[in-house]
């Protein structure tokens, strides 16, 4: 069972918008509705941002949504602000007989 | 307010043997699955092993089976990691964490572990 793919990094500019994708198989992101997401600063432990695809829980910036089409997942940061660079990870439930949560290989995302 | 703070992460040499511990608060520990999950410096997160509200089921990583132990003493809101036969590779963070039916809603900061001669 590999990591879930995501890209390296995506950047944006104050006040725009961006997207990361967290893709998988059948055996996870597409065959059950429970991906989440997670927010990592240096030195900080993961903080919960999405679960269950899209929801948010409470504190957390309405900024921040989730999708998901087949066996790619999406995080959407609107309104993009300087707090929010940071690295994200995708993480999803699995039917691997090896394992039972993946983790995404995790995204640096830059304000620029 | 909840909180996880873990303790036990040393420097040890590869082979050798660590218990990992994570006092919980600030929530009913025994109702819930608790995790842990490690990162390697400057790597993603990998998730470890999973124990059972109750203790009766415990799961693991193919990376950790047979080596690593997961256990807990729900009298004293304690979640443990016997980690055995320890590798240069099991050199990472570990977190404990609580999770919220297929989701990690808390996490602690995470104790390190360097496995190195």
């Amino acid at each position: 069972q590999s990591a879930l793919t995501q890209p390296a990094s995506v950047s944006g500019s104050p006040g725009q918008s961006i997207t990361i994708s967290c893709t998988g198989t059948s055996s996870d992101v597409g065959g059950y509705n429970y991906v989440s997401w997670y927010q990592q600063h240096p030195g900080k432990a993961p903080k919960l941002m999405i679960y269950d695809v899209s929801n948010r829980p409470s504190g957390v910036s309405n900024r921040f949504s989730g999708s998901k089409s087949g066996n790619t997942a999406s995080l959407t940061i609107s309104g993009l602000q300087a707090e929010d660079e940071a690295d994200y990870y995708c993480s999803s439930y699995t039917s691997s007989s090896t394992l039972f949560y993946v983790f995404g290989t995790g995204t640096k995302v830059t304000v620029l | 307010e909840v909180q996880l703070v873990e303790s036990g992460g040393v420097v040890v040499q590869p082979g050798g043997s660590l218990r990992l511990s994570c006092a919980a608060s600030g929530f009913t520990f025994d109702d819930y699955t608790m995790h842990w999950v490690r990162q390697a410096p400057g790597k993603g997160l990998e998730w470890v092993s999973l124990i059972s509200w109750d203790g009766g089921s415990t799961y693991y990583a193919d990376s950790v089976k047979g080596r690593f132990t997961i256990s807990r003493d729900n009298s004293k809101n304690s979640l443990y990691l016997q980690m055995n036969s320890l590798r240069t590779e099991d050199t990472a963070l570990y977190y404990c964490a609580k999770e919220n039916i297929y989701y990690f809603d808390y996490w602690g900061q995470g104790t390190l572990v360097t496995v190195s001669s």
